[in-house]
């Protein structure tokens, strides 16, 4: 039962170097997400793919890019890191129900530090 | 577009006693409504969920929340909490339109003192 996986749990970065997170899942989810979790914010979307093949932004976009590799696998990107990238990453797959009753899977999460 | 706004970035209580925690959203169309709890060092799980029928929606560990369209809100209650319960509380909404994308509030963290 390892449900949705994330790569690496901890990262320091210098700024201006370049990631990437990954994520996989094996519920067979068609959507995957990805948040940023910072103090006194709550989670912040990132970007999210409905489905394999499509990626839209969400509330917070600038600075990442991602990829939809095959239906498991969602990776998030960081071209040239910035010190307000420091923060705590999830990954989430979902199910729907209901059409847009979307209930989300979390992964543990990816703490990255940028210097 | 939807927004969620959790009035409360910290509740203390004692052991026992109940609790509300408070969610409200703004969305110009039906929504469906989430709650999720994330304990230390964990992430997020569901604890509810509001779809469509009766506005009373009862989750895991004893926990309920309350569906009014005419106030916005969706709060989330426990009569009696226990230490377990310390975590931070997420409230979340999506709508059918935007079938997929989910927004989250700040969040709320309950403290429970023995």
């Amino acid at each position: 039962n390892a449900g949705v996986t994330q790569t690496p749990k901890f990262q320091v970065l210098k700024t201006g170097q370049s990631m990437t997170l990954q994520c996989a899942q094996d519920m067979n989810h068609n959507s995957m997400y990805w948040y940023r979790q910072d103090p006194g914010m709550g989670l912040r979307l990132i970007y999210y793919s409905a489905s394999e093949g499509t990626t839209d932004k969400g509330e917070v976009p600038n600075g990442y890019n991602v990829s939809r590799l095959n239906k498991r696998e969602f990776s998030l990107r960081l071209e040239s890191a910035a010190p307000s990238q420091t923060s705590v990453y999830f990954c989430a797959s979902s199910e729907a129900p209901a059409p847009g009753a979307n209930v989300l899977t979390f992964g543990a999460g990816s703490r990255l530090t940028v210097l | 577009a939807q927004s969620v706004t959790q009035l409360d970035s910290q509740v203390p209580v004692f052991e026992e006693a109940p609790v509300e925690l408070r969610c409200n959203y703004s969305s110009s169309v039906s929504v469906y409504l989430f709650w999720y709890v994330q304990y230390p060092n964990q992430g997020l799980q569901l604890l509810l969920k509001y779809l469509s029928g009766s506005t009373l929606v009862k989750g895991i560990n004893g926990f309920e929340a309350e569906f009014n369209k005419s106030q916005t809100s969706f709060h989330l209650r426990k009569p009696s909490v226990h230490i377990s319960d310390t975590a931070e509380y997420f409230c979340a909404v999506s709508e059918p339109s935007s079938a997929s994308k989910i927004i989250f509030g700040s969040g709320t963290r309950l403290s429970i003192r023995p």
